[in-house]
């Protein structure tokens, strides 16, 4: 069965500082995968998707970048941090187009920057 | 751009007492429809997708249904560990599109 692994599960960080969260996908190959992000009170916005290594598509302009090193592997960072970055980061993966559009979510890495 | 609006924004209920969630929604195309559970602190976990309208899924207290322009989720005899959010989502192929949620709270 496939999982996913996504840490650290909590962070606190200054203002300026860098930012690097790890995601990891176990039991499939080639999927899609996500970052998310949720604020209080606020639907999940969707940051940053791939559909292969090295192929990285961003929705929302802003300090934050992703990378896929390897397949199964999906890093979410940033070089300095800004208070408006905190918030609850998901990553998630689907399996390949076209597939059937589910997406499947990693546990969360709660970011808060002070 | 699609858009999925959630209603009630919370819900409280008695053990036992039956209700429904609504999930409008505007798309180009739908290709999808899912519904999510979320508990505090935890990634959403998916329930159900829903394809065309007169759709239905079950899963033990739970039934989604979808129309034209929305779904619901009925909730049958709900027990104090059905309180989460529902999150619906809408599109699929790459991208999903997500209503704010409805927050459930059953009480014993």
């Amino acid at each position: 069965s496939q999982t996913i692994h996504q840490w650290p599960a909590t962070l606190v960080q200054p203002v300026g500082s860098p930012l690097s969260l790890e995601c990891t996908v176990e039991g499939t190959s080639n999927p899609n995968l996500y970052w998310y992000r949720q604020a209080a009170g606020r639907g999940l916005q969707l940051l940053f998707y791939s559909v292969g290594i090295g192929q990285i598509s961003s929705e929302v302009p802003q300090n934050l970048s992703a990378s896929r090193p390897q397949d199964r592997q999906f890093i979410l960072s940033s070089k300095k941090l800004l208070l408006s970055d905190s918030g609850f980061y998901l990553c998630a993966w689907s399996v390949a187009t076209p597939g059937t559009g589910e997406l499947f979510f990693g546990e969360g890495s709660r970011l808060t920057v002070l | 751009e699609d858009q999925v609006t959630q209603s009630p924004e919370a819900l409280r209920l008695q053990e036992g007492e039956s209700s429904s969630l609504n999930c409008s929604y505007t798309v180009s195309g739908l290709r999808g429809l899912f519904w999510y559970r979320q508990d505090p602190g935890k990634g959403p976990e998916f329930l159900f997708t829903l394809y065309s309208a007169g759709e239905e899924k079950e899963k033990e207290r739970l039934k989604a249904t979808l129309t034209k322009k929305e779904s619901f989720l009925h909730i049958t005899a709900p027990k104090p560990e059905d309180s989460a959010t529902y999150l619906c989502a809408v599109g699929g192929f790459q991208k999903l599109v997500f209503g704010t949620g409805t927050r459930l709270l059953v009480s014993p």
